[in-house]
């Protein structure tokens, strides 16, 4: 079975352009995550979702960062008007319940550069 | 929110056991413990995870202190393979999955 899917790998943006990054989550996967890591550091909660429902956003930087998962299943994260300082690696997990006994897949991330 | 405190860096020989301690003295009474290591570009892979008791599966055990201020991961033969950062974080549910800086484990052959 796949994993937890990112696209694209690699994306590098004009500042002021907007981008979307998707996540394809483990099939049937309840809890979906967004990380943000920068360069040498841990990587940093975004958002998370259960299901459709997203209940923690309080980890987005600003109101550029908007992210939905508008069928429970595939999620996209969105930044408009990117700034030098989004640029780092965007990470996605998933995890089939919304306990803490459970473990959360990543996929391997989408590297944003802002230029 | 609970916090834990690892050291920046960490040394072992190839084939040696390696102990990663973690510290996390505000833990409450619902929160796991749980860590993850992430290889050089990678995403973070689980490792392990428990609640009071030790805890052991195919790639490492997980030492619990009775008080539950303190757990120790212990890798028991390194390889170069284990060469990673490894974040202990703690967790009532999975939406608090905080990373903090971790530990990095240099693993010399």
């Amino acid at each position: 079975g796949a994993g937890v899917s990112q696209s694209p790998r690699y994306k590098v943006a004009k500042r002021g352009q907007d981008v979307a990054l998707r996540c394809d989550p483990i099939s049937g996967h309840v809890s979906l995550f967004w990380y943000q890591q920068a360069l040498g550091q841990g990587p940093e909660f975004l958002t998370y979702f259960q299901n459709e429902a997203q209940l923690d956003k309080s980890g987005l930087p600003s109101d550029r960062f908007f992210a939905e998962r508008p069928e429970g299943s595939v999620s996209t994260l969105k930044i408009q008007r990117t700034q030098q300082e989004d640029s780092a690696v965007y990470l996605c997990a998933s995890s089939p319940g919304q306990g803490a006994n459970t473990e959360a897949f990543f996929g391997q991330g989408t590297r944003l550069t802002v230029v | 929110d609970a916090k834990t405190t690892q050291p920046n860096s960490m040394e072992s020989n190839e084939e040696e056991p390696v102990h990663l301690p973690c510290n996390h003295s505000t833990i409450s009474g619902t929160d796991y413990i749980h860590w993850y290591r992430q290889l050089p570009s990678q995403g973070p892979e689980y490792v392990i995870h428990g609640l009071t008791s030790n805890v052991n599966n195919r790639m490492a055990s997980l030492a619990i202190a009775e008080d539950r201020k303190s757990s120790t991961l212990i890798l028991h033969r390194a390889t170069l393979r284990d060469a990673a950062v490894y974040y202990c974080i703690l967790g009532p549910n999975n939406n608090d999955m905080r990373f903090g800086a971790g530990t990095r484990l240099t693993v010399k052959p």
